[in-house]
């Protein structure tokens, strides 16, 4: 079975902080794909990055970076100098290699709700 | 292109009617999906279809039935509404390749009184 924990519900930050969301994965797979989706106020489904298995290093674009770490199962994500425009929910989730008759299901986490304070 | 487009935006519905959330993808995506997102529960998949013809149930497919009507269309039908089916319901579609993402479609917010 395939789990996505992410432990901090809500976070709050003032605007030009740095801040990181957490996203601890279980998956017995060896080949898998690690994603964050940014969900805004306006409740569309954003794609933000992907990530496979076989590669560990570590991502930037532009304000964001991701840090995959396969020895603690983690991928998380930190935004620098936060800006009002980050506020959203963001997912951190997980596919398998075979998820079911390559049915290629997504294993979402709960969610981390990031409010940027002007 | 549209991309992955839902109808209706939002749905209010008695406990017991019946109704159909439609689905369309313009992008020639083999794979659609339904999933439901709760508060605090994330997006947890209904049910999915992994090609033309083919259709499976994903983590909470109670109560809910699917029909592959095409390549580009996907729907989802409440039978007899329950107030506990009071959600947001996304759908989204995939391309062959493995290592692709899922694309989202804007969501029904669907509430059962």
């Amino acid at each position: 079975a395939q789990k996505v924990t992410q432990a901090q519900t809500e976070i709050s930050v003032v605007e030009k902080e740095d801040v990181t969301l957490d996203c601890v994965y279980e998956t017995r797979d060896t080949t898998y794909y690690l994603f964050w989706y940014k969900q805004p106020p306006s409740g569309e489904l954003v794609f933000l990055i992907r990530r496979n298995s076989f590669d560990e290093q570590n991502e930037i674009s532009g304000r964001y970076s991701w840090n995959f770490q396969k020895s603690t199962s983690s991928f998380n994500f930190t935004i620098t100098a936060s800006q009002v425009v980050d506020s959203a929910v963001y997912f951190c989730a997980l596919r398998g290699s075979f998820s079911g008759a390559g049915s290629y299901q997504l294993t979402f986490g709960k969610g981390t709700k990031l409010s940027v304070i002007p | 292109n549209a991309g992955v487009t839902q109808t209706p935006k939002f749905q209010v519905l008695k406990t017991g009617q019946s109704m159909t959330l439609q689905c369309a993808q313009d992008m020639n995506h083999n794979s659609m999906y339904w999933y439901r997102q709760d508060p605090g529960m994330g997006l947890r998949l209904i049910y999915y279809s992994a090609s033309e013809g083919t259709t499976d149930k994903g983590e909470v497919p109670n109560g809910y039935n699917v029909s592959r009507l095409n390549k580009r269309e996907f729907s989802l039908r409440l039978e007899s509404a329950a107030p506990s089916q009071t959600s947001v319901y996304f759908c989204a579609s995939k391309p062959i390749a493995t290592q692709e993402t899922q694309y989202f479609g804007p969501g029904t917010r669907l509430l059962v009184l």
